[in-house]
């Protein structure tokens, strides 16, 4: 696709449930972020891929989160056991080689997740 | 740890004045600010980049500075419009292989 594309938009979940978020970066971009979002906040740092080094997972808040990159193209960020605190909205972006040199992102739209 | 300030939460100007948003950080040394603009329900977009050996650039109506003795930049929006209004984000990282990190962003909004 033209874009990042990220699925579901929505979704609203249990207290207690697993879920699985999932980001298809712009086609050829090597690196891929995860950021949440909290109602009227800033972007919450989660996990950069980039390539195939070791991803920096720094930001996970909790280790009911994580996240995995296939064959250096789509990704999932799971979260186990969910809390109501984790209600936000998720992002992903990614970036090109090129795009390295000014760091230029490129968001989804994000998928809102709402716990119960 | 590093932290991130933009200033007020949101800025209410009178269309056609300048915009001027701050973002000021602590604990951090970063090489590269950027820049992004937000729409209620959308991704963030970015805006412009701007380097630690670089004082000012410029980009149609908009104008960013980058001071790392008062570590600090400065976002300005000239001829500011009613379709100027958002959330604007600035974002930090040293290098090309390191992550970006984000401010809380400032909600402009313009009045016609």
């Amino acid at each position: 696709g033209a874009g990042v594309s990220q699925s579901p938009s929505n979704k609203v979940t249990e207290k207690g449930k697993d879920v699985e978020l999932r980001c298809d970066p712009i086609s050829g971009h090597t690196a891929l972020y995860w950021y949440r979002q909290s109602l009227g906040q800033g972007l919450e740092f989660l996990i950069y891929f980039q390539g195939n080094s070791a991803p920096d997972k720094s930001g996970l808040p909790s280790d009911r989160f994580s996240a995995e990159r296939t064959g250096g193209s789509v990704s999932t960020l799971t979260i186990q056991r969910t809390q109501q605190e984790d209600s936000a909205v998720y992002l992903c972006a990614s970036s090109s080689p090129e795009g390295r040199v000014t760091g230029e992102l490129f968001f989804g739209e994000g998928s809102r997740l709402t716990v119960l | 740890s590093q932290k991130i300030e933009q200033n007020s939460e949101a800025l209410n100007i009178q269309e056609g004045k300048t915009a001027t948003l701050t973002c000021n950080y602590t604990n951090y040394s970063p090489a590269y600010l950027q820049w992004y603009r937000q729409d209620p329900g959308r991704g963030p977009v970015f805006l412009l980049l701007i380097r630690e050996n670089e004082k000012e650039k410029r980009k149609e109506r908009l104008k960013v500075t980058f001071d790392t003795t008062l570590k600090q930049s400065l976002f300005h929006i000239t001829a500011s419009q009613p379709a100027d209004s958002a959330t604007y984000l600035c974002a930090l990282f040293k290098s090309s292989a390191s992550k970006i990190i984000f401010g809380s962003g400032t909600r402009l909004s313009i009045r016609p």
